[in-house]
């Protein structure tokens, strides 16, 4: 089955520093979200990536989906501590009969020390 | 606008227990899905509905799970009996419609925290 494997696991930074996380599927998507959890939380949508090689921003948020539509990034600009959470990237795979089913990575949680 | 409502939050039972999970999405969002997330991973899709229609429970443990969304709009989560790997949370999320190459934005619930004793 699909599989969408995210990197790295945990990211400590301090604040003001820039984080990046990882999302790579084993299957060619249709499309991408990435979706925030705080501690304690559900998650909440953030931004999704429909074309080959779009990228999107938001403030500090830039991301990124692959020319192959099988990996994606988001990059957070000068970090805050605010931004603490797990960001998930989802991805809906491409054809097949499962429209509809995103996949989710396991989540990067970040953490930003003052 | 109000988001989607689950209920209970909390939840403690026994194992071998009976337990049902409740999910009222938002208003005219005829997609409705039942996630699990276990600590440190990422929402697992139980079952997804099309108004009251299952259109996909491929990953749920239909020997012990069991859902309904009888008038497109409510839907509850049951399992019975309940295992000690079922101790998790158990979101809800809905989203307007999935129409062929495209995928809504999905909204979750605040979800049930189930711990199994």
């Amino acid at each position: 089955g699909q599989q969408v494997m995210q990197i790295p696991q945990y990211q400590h930074v301090q604040e003001g520093e820039d984080f990046t996380t990882y999302c790579n599927s084993s299957t060619t998507l249709s499309n991408i979200q990435w979706y925030k959890q705080r501690p304690g939380g559900h998650p909440v949508f953030l931004i999704q990536l429909v074309k080959s090689g779009e990228v999107k921003k938001q403030k500090r948020l830039t991301f990124q989906f692959g020319e192959a539509k099988k990996n994606s990034s988001l990059h957070i600009t000068a970090t805050q501590t605010t931004d603490v959470g797990t960001y998930f990237c989802a991805g809906l795979r491409a054809g097949g009969t499962s429209y509809g089913k995103l996949t989710f990575g396991q989540g990067t949680i970040l953490t930003v020390h003052p | 606008e109000a988001g989607v409502v689950q209920s209970p939050r909390y939840k403690i039972i026994e194992k071998k227990q009976p337990v049902a999970f409740w999910c009222n999405p938002i208003s005219g969002h005829n997609t409705l899905y039942w996630y699990l997330q276990n600590l440190g991973q990422g929402p697992e899709l139980l079952i997804r509905y099309e108004n009251e229609e299952a259109v996909d429970d491929s990953q749920l443990p239909k020997d012990r799970f069991s859902a309904e969304r009888l008038k497109g709009v409510d839907s509850t989560l049951k399992i019975q009996p309940a295992e000690l790997g079922d101790s998790a949370v158990y979101l809800c999320a809905s989203s307007l419609g999935v129409t062929s190459g495209s995928q809504e934005t999905q909204y979750f619930g605040p979800g049930t925290r189930l711990l199994v004793l």
